[in-house]
């Protein structure tokens, strides 16, 4: 069964720094995803994408994120300067149709210190 | 803005107990409504769905959801848990006029004993 993959499953970045986060959606799927969770909070959305541009985007994806379909498979989230507080659980999502389910990846732990 | 509340945090049980979770949602349209798992160190998978339709909607696993319009929930509900049931789960919501985001609640961690 097809499914979305995460790369890497744990990043630890220092304050300041740069982060990639990497996701294959489902290959078919044409609508991709972010979400967080902060450690014992709700999953949140960041941003959707579809046709090469962001689609909505929370008040949480603010300057400091971006998202990138660089090469028509990977899906990609950059944090320029991460925070303490971008420390979460960090999953993409793919979906065939606009509203449909979402299929989820296992998530990027990452950890800002 | 769309919200959705999950009553019950932490659920104990032992197996073949029935199984109900709360599900409560607050949003002015017509939603897609959907139930996910989380087991312990994998990621999330769907159970369920309501588009439209029958309000009683069957997923894997044994579950079924009912859609009640009038109280905006969409309860979980197994008639027989096990102990391979015991996950964190998550209900959801997205708009059916448009909007893809999901909002989910803050999940309900299940735990079923032998």
């Amino acid at each position: 069964e097809p499914e979305v993959t995460q790369t890497p499953s744990h990043q630890v970045t220092q304050m300041g720094q740069e982060v990639i986060l990497r996701c294959v959606p489902i290959s078919n799927h044409l609508y991709f995803y972010w979400y967080r969770q902060i450690l014992g909070q709700k999953v949140e959305f960041l941003v959707s994408f579809y046709n090469n541009e962001i689609s909505e985007k929370s008040e949480i994806f603010d300057d400091q994120f971006s998202v990138e379909r660089p090469d028509g498979s990977n899906f990609t989230l950059k944090i320029r300067s991460t925070k303490l507080e971008d420390s979460a659980m960090y999953f993409c999502a793919s979906s065939l149709q606009p509203g449909s389910e979402q299929y989820f990846g296992p998530g990027t732990r990452l950890t800002v210190t | 803005a769309q919200s959705v509340s999950q009553h019950n945090h932490h659920v104990i049980l032992s197996e073949a107990a029935s199984l109900e979770l709360g599900c409560n949602y607050s949003y002015g349209g017509t939603v897609n409504l959907f139930w996910y798992v989380q087991y312990p160190g994998q990621h999330l998978q769907l159970l369920l769905k309501y588009f439209s339709g029958d309000p009683l909607v069957k997923g894997i696993k044994g579950f079924e959801a009912e859609f009640i319009k009038s109280k905006f929930s969409f309860n979980l509900r197994k008639p027989s848990v096990q102990w391979s049931d015991t996950a964190e789960y998550f209900c959801a919501v997205n708009g059916a006029g448009g909007g893809n985001k999901l909002t989910f609640g803050t999940g309900t961690q299940l735990k079923v004993e032998l």
